[in-house]
C-alpha cells in the first residue's frame, strides 16, 4: 500500500490567494484526519471524518478554512484567503474503525504564506 | 480529554535501552495509552498502545503501573534511527479515533 498520499507537498502562495490541500487516504480506511503543526502550537487536530461525513470541526481556526471529503478516497482542506499565520505543515491521517486504532499520517504539506 | 506530562527533552546512547516516562494522574478507566513518534520532517507513527497489561512488539514495549497513573515506553536498543519527538496521549474508547497531542519528548540519541 502507498500510505497516506498528500499533495503538493511544498506550497509557497502570497497572503489574500487560495489555496487547496488534498488528501488520498489508505484504501479501506473510514477515517480521515486533518491537522496543523507549527512550532508555536504544536500538532493541532483540525476536522475529523467518519464515512465522509466531518464529525468534529472544532479545531477548524476560522471561517477561512474548510474542508470537505466528496468520497472514501480523497479529502481536501482550503484556505480562502490565506494569511501568513496559516503557515504551517498540514498533515492528514486516516484510520480504520471506530475505538481505539492507529491513526496512518501522510508525509505533510508544508505551507508558507508570504 | 485526560492530560499527559512528559520531560521535553531526553538523551541516551546508542544501542543502550530508553526509558521514555509519561504521567497521567488523571487516566480514566476507559481511556488507552497511545506512543506515537515523529521523526525529523514526517508524520507522526503510531508506536504501540495498551489500557492496563503491559505490551510488546517489534519497535517498543510499554510498561504500564499497576493503577495506571504513570507508562513508560521502553526501546529497548536505541539507533540513530530512533532520535525523534515521543508522544503519549490518552484516548476513551469511545472517543472515536481522535487523538489529542501534546508537547512530547525529543529523544536524542549519542553515537
Amino acid at each position: 500500500d502507498a500510505g497516506v498520499i498528500q499533495s503538493p507537498r511544498h506550497e509557497v502562495t502570497e497572503m489574500g490567494q487560495e489555496v487547496t490541500l488534498r488528501c488520498k487516504p489508505i484504501s479501506g480506511h473510514n477515517s480521515l484526519f486533518w491537522y496543523r503543526q507549527t512550532m508555536m502550537r504544536g500538532l493541532e487536530l483540525l476536522i475529523y471524518f467518519n464515512n465522509n461525513v466531518p464529525i468534529d470541526d472544532s479545531g477548524m481556526p476560522e471561517d477561512r478554512f474548510s474542508a470537505k471529503m466528496p468520497n472514501a478516497s480523497f479529502s481536501t482542506l482550503k484556505i480562502q484567503p490565506s494569511e501568513p499565520r496559516d503557515s504551517a505543515v498540514y498533515f492528514c491521517a486516516s484510520s480504520w474503525g471506530w475505538g481505539s486504532y492507529e491513526q496512518y499520517f501522510g508525509p505533510g504539506t508544508r505551507l508558507t504564506v508570504t | 480529554d485526560a492530560k499527559t506530562t512528559q520531560p521535553n527533552s531526553m538523551e541516551s546512547n546508542e544501542e543502550e535501552p530508553v526509558h521514555l516516562p509519561c504521567n497521567h494522574s488523571t487516566i480514566s478507566g476507559t481511556d488507552y495509552i497511545h506512543w506515537y513518534r515523529q521523526l525529523p520532517s514526517q508524520g507522526p507513527e503510531y508506536v504501540i498502545h495498551g489500557l492496563t497489561s503491559n505490551v510488546n512488539n517489534r519497535m517498543a514495549s510499554l510498561a504500564i503501573a499497576e493503577d495506571r497513573k504513570s507508562s513508560t515506553l521502553i526501546l529497548h536498543r536505541a539507533t540513530l534511527r530512533d532520535a525523534a519527538v515521543y508522544y503519549c496521549i490518552l484516548k476513551a474508547n469511545n472517543a472515536g479515533n481522535m487523538l489529542t497531542f501534546g508537547g512530547g519528548t525529543r529523544l536524542m540519541v549519542k553515537p
